[in-house]
Order: C-alpha cells, then sequence, then structure tokens
C-alpha cells in the first residue's frame, strides 16, 4: 500500500521568508500523482498544486512551487514570500494512475508569523 | 462551473442516534465520490468510495455506511451513532486522474 509521510508535525516563519515543506511517499508504481492540499482554520480543503510523475518539471503556482525528486520518492512544497494567508495545515497527497483514491500524509501545520 | 454542496455543517447527535450527511455535485456526469473522516489536528482517512451509482467500496470497517441513490448523490448513514464516530467528514469528487474538488465539510459531535 502506499503510504505519505510528513516529518515536520508544526512550522513556523516570519512573514515574507521563504518556507519548505517536506512530503516523502512510498509506492512501487512508476505512474502517479502529487498534491499538496492547504487547510485554513476554515476546514475549506483547497488545493495548491499537482505535480505528474512522468514529468520532470517542477510543477508552479505563484509563489508555491514544488522540488519533485522522483528517485528519492520525495515531493517537497515551496513558499516564497510568505503571507499571513499562508498560515494553514498543509496535506501531501498520493494517486496512483488508473486508481481513484488519494492517499494523505498526516500534515504539516504552518504558521506565518507578522 | 462544478460545485458540491455538503451539509450540514454542524451536528450533535446523542449515542445510539441515526446519521444521515448529505454531499451532491452540480455540473458534472458520473464523477467519483468520496467521503472522508478527519480527527482533530491529524490527517485524512478515506471511509468509502464510489465510482458510479449504487457502486460503494469501503476502506475500512466500522459504524458507518454509504450510498448513492443518484448520479451526483453520495450519502453517509449510521443506525446508531457512537463516541467514536466523532469527527470532521469531508465529502469529495472528481473525475479520473484530476484533484479531489472538497465540499465545505460537517463537523460531528456526538455526545
Amino acid at each position: 500500500a502506499q503510504t505519505v509521510t510528513q516529518s515536520q508535525p508544526e512550522m513556523s516563519v516570519q512573514e515574507a521568508e521563504t518556507v519548505t515543506l517536506s512530503c516523502t511517499y512510498d509506492t512501487s508504481e512508476s505512474n502517479y500523482y502529487l498534491f499538496w492540499y492547504k487547510q485554513p482554520p476554515s476546514r475549506q480543503m483547497i488545493l495548491v498544486i499537482r505535480q505528474e510523475a512522468y514529468k520532470q518539471q517542477n510543477a508552479t503556482e505563484n509563489r508555491f512551487s514544488v522540488n519533485f525528486q522522483k528517485a528519492a520518492k520525495s515531493f517537497s512544497l515551496k513558499i516564497s514570500d510568505s503571507q499571513l494567508g499562508d498560515t494553514a495545515m498543509y496535506f501531501c497527497a498520493f494517486m496512483n494512475r488508473g486508481a481513484q483514491k488519494l492517499v494523505f500524509g498526516q500534515g504539516t501545520r504552518l504558521t506565518i508569523n507578522p | 462551473s462544478q460545485t458540491i454542496h455538503q451539509w450540514p455543517a454542524t451536528l450533535v447527535q446523542p449515542v445510539g442516534s441515526p446519521l444521515s450527511l448529505e454531499c451532491t455535485v452540480e455540473g458534472t456526469s458520473n464523477p467519483n465520490l468520496y467521503w472522508y473522516r478527519q480527527a482533530a489536528g491529524r490527517g485524512l482517512q478515506l471511509l468509502f468510495y464510489s465510482v458510479g451509482i449504487g457502486q460503494i467500496s469501503s476502506e475500512v470497517p466500522q459504524n458507518l455506511s454509504a450510498s448513492r441513490p443518484q448520479d451526483r448523490q453520495f450519502i453517509l448513514s449510521s443506525k446508531k451513532l457512537l463516541l467514536s464516530d466523532s469527527g470532521f467528514y469531508l465529502c469529495a469528487w472528481n473525475e479520473g486522474a484530476q484533484a479531489y474538488t472538497f465540499g465545505s465539510g460537517t463537523r460531528l459531535t456526538v455526545v
């Protein structure tokens, strides 16, 4: 079974700093998808970024970018110029191609301080 | 555009009472539908998923059941709630390998 591990339960940075959240996963498959979701205090799950494993280029969405290392099974999220509104739980998630189930990590609670 | 509706937002129920949470999706046909539970401060646990009407897959043996009576309707039920059923329940949908879109969630407290 696939597993997703987020080794940082909590992180805290100052506004405008850059922060990197770690995620590793375990799979024997070669075709899959990786995601980062954000869950603010409202608890609404919001998609931050999506990466397809067969693409070597790292995905980016404005201030959010990933460092996808397929051989190392690592998928970290970098948030540049962090803002107070980035304060949230961040979840890394994995989906096998051809399967519908999304497997989540335990989350990292990120606090952006003014 | 597609939207997902989940209700109620908050629910307090006594132990032993029944449960029915509803989720509907608009603007798409034959979506994949999911129920997740999130314990306080923890990750999301997949409870059920459905790839079509009447097709339900259960991930974790428990006190809950799910049904899909219509293409875009997904219901989470229990005949008798336990204290351990308390949590935050999220419905989600997707198509193929697209990212999930989540509902706004239901906070269930069993007392």
